[in-house]
């Protein structure tokens, strides 16, 4: 079965710190990974797309990573802010499927002022 | 990136009712999905809905609880049939855009149903 993972399932730091939320998933043979924010009560927010043939992507102060190998992606956050406060989701597209995402269960984050 | 709408934003509706959720895309594209977030989960695939043809449904969706339309390449609509409690949920829709950089998969923001 093709899952998704995202550990930890909460996480608190202070103002500025660097850190980096985990995702993992069981099937190497994705078309692609994708990182989304999520506010409360809102929807979803697309951050970075990394292709299967890619290693890492970067927009600003995130950083994103792919190793197929390990089934693992990491988001990287430098230097963080309170408005980085959100739930961040990881979802895969699994080849074989029709195109759709499988979700992770999120991590969500509080930057602390 | 694609831009996305979805009426109504929020409603609260009463058991035994049916609600149509409407998506509007900016631009036209081949696939659309709709998706449901129960409280406190993550996103579960309802089904996929090509233009042009039937909607594919996941397992544990059917059909007759959520119709789906897709009258064009640009709107969707799913509706959510003969209402429970246990329908409350952010339903939202998504599509692929191919732009480059830019590419991958973009979500309206959805719909937030409470049944009562």
């Amino acid at each position: 079965k093709q899952e998704v993972t995202q550990i930890p399932a909460a996480l608190s730091v202070p103002e500025g710190e660097n850190l980096v939320l985990n995702c993992s998933f069981t099937d190497s043979a994705i078309y692609n990974l994708q990182w989304f924010r999520q506010d409360p009560g809102k929807g979803l927010t697309s951050l970075l797309l990394i292709q299967s043939s890619q290693r890492e992507q970067t927009s600003g102060r995130l950083n994103a990573s792919l190793d197929k190998s390990s089934g693992r992606s990491t988001l990287y956050i430098a230097a963080s802010q309170p408005g980085d406060s959100a739930t961040y989701l990881c979802a895969a597209c699994f080849r074989g499927s029709a195109r759709q995402l499988t979700f992770g269960s999120g991590t969500q984050l509080t930057v602390l002022p | 990136s694609a831009v996305i709408s979805q009426k109504p934003s929020r409603d609260i509706c009463q058991r035994g009712t049916s609600l149509t959720i409407q998506c509007q895309v900016d631009s036209q594209v081949t696939m659309m999905f709709w998706y449901r977030q129960q409280p406190g989960q993550s996103l579960t695939l309802i089904a996929t809905a090509n233009q042009g043809s039937e909607a594919t449904y996941e397992s544990g969706f059917v059909i007759d609880k959520f119709p789906i339309s897709r009258p064009n390449l640009t709107f969707s609509t799913l509706t959510v049939s003969n209402m429970s409690p246990e329908d409350s949920s952010i339903y939202l829709c998504s599509v692929e855009s191919y732009r480059g950089q830019r590419s991958g998969q973009y979500f309206g923001p959805g719909t937030r149903l409470t049944v009562t």
